[in-house]
């Protein structure tokens, strides 16, 4: 079946910091993929998401380009901040895979530190 | 604008007993969503809907019942509590399926079955 595997922290950084947080997933169908972010207490909110092959997602300096070749689906932002602290899930959506709804990973706590 | 909303927020049970938790969404979409949200597992569907009539399981459907009861609305029931489903749930949609679409949650319900 389809799986997401990412890492899952905690994750902790120093403001201003470079991260990478690491996608990668198993899926039937060709699957489209998405990121989404839980902020303490919330539900979660759709980050940025990729529908095919190389597409590139992006939002709030956020972004990740969908890698087929490595099955690979990473998180990167080039500067963070103490507001970016969340779970960050991987998740992806495959109708070739039966079911509808997501598939998720497990989350990655990210806590950032001024 | 309200989204998905769910009730009740917080809800503490005891063996045995029923609830349902109530969800509505003014979005007008095609396709709800059940998920639950444990520790270290991310998040995993319960139960969907596609459409106005229509239901089907998920990865973890047992323990549960599922009324979509019109367009708006999509509840989750559980007939005899268990501490193993001590969680938290959310509400979701989607304009018309997971595929390539943003799946639109609510801020959650936290249960607790002693």
């Amino acid at each position: 079946g389809d799986s997401v595997t990412q890492m899952e922290g905690p994750v902790t950084l120093s403001e201003e910091a470079f991260l990478t947080i690491n996608c990668t997933y198993t899926a039937t169908g060709y699957p489209s993929l998405f990121w989404y972010v839980q902020y303490p207490g919330e539900g979660l909110q759709l980050l940025l998401k990729a529908t095919k092959a190389d597409d590139k997602g992006s939002n709030k300096g956020f972004e990740a380009t969908y890698r087929k070749e490595t099955t690979s689906f990473h998180l990167e932002k080039g500067s963070v901040q103490v507001s970016d602290s969340a779970v960050y899930f991987c998740a992806l959506s495959d109708p070739g895979g039966g079911a509808d709804g997501l598939t998720f990973g497990k989350g990655t706590h990210l806590i950032i530190q001024p | 604008n309200a989204g998905v909303t769910q009730t009740p927020k917080f809800q503490v049970l005891k063996t045995g007993q029923s609830m349902t938790l109530q969800c509505a969404q003014d979005m007008n979409h095609n396709s709800m969503y059940w998920y639950r949200q444990d520790p270290g597992m991310g998040l995993r569907l319960i139960y969907y809907s596609a459409s106005e009539g229509t239901t089907d399981k998920g990865e973890v459907p047992n323990g549960y019942n599922v009324s979509r009861l019109n367009k708006r609305e999509f509840s989750l029931r559980l007939e005899s509590a268990a501490p193993s489903q001590t969680s938290v749930y959310f509400c979701a949609s989607s304009e018309r399926g997971s595929s390539g679409n943003t799946i639109y949650f609510g801020e959650g319900s936290w249960l607790t079955v002693v």
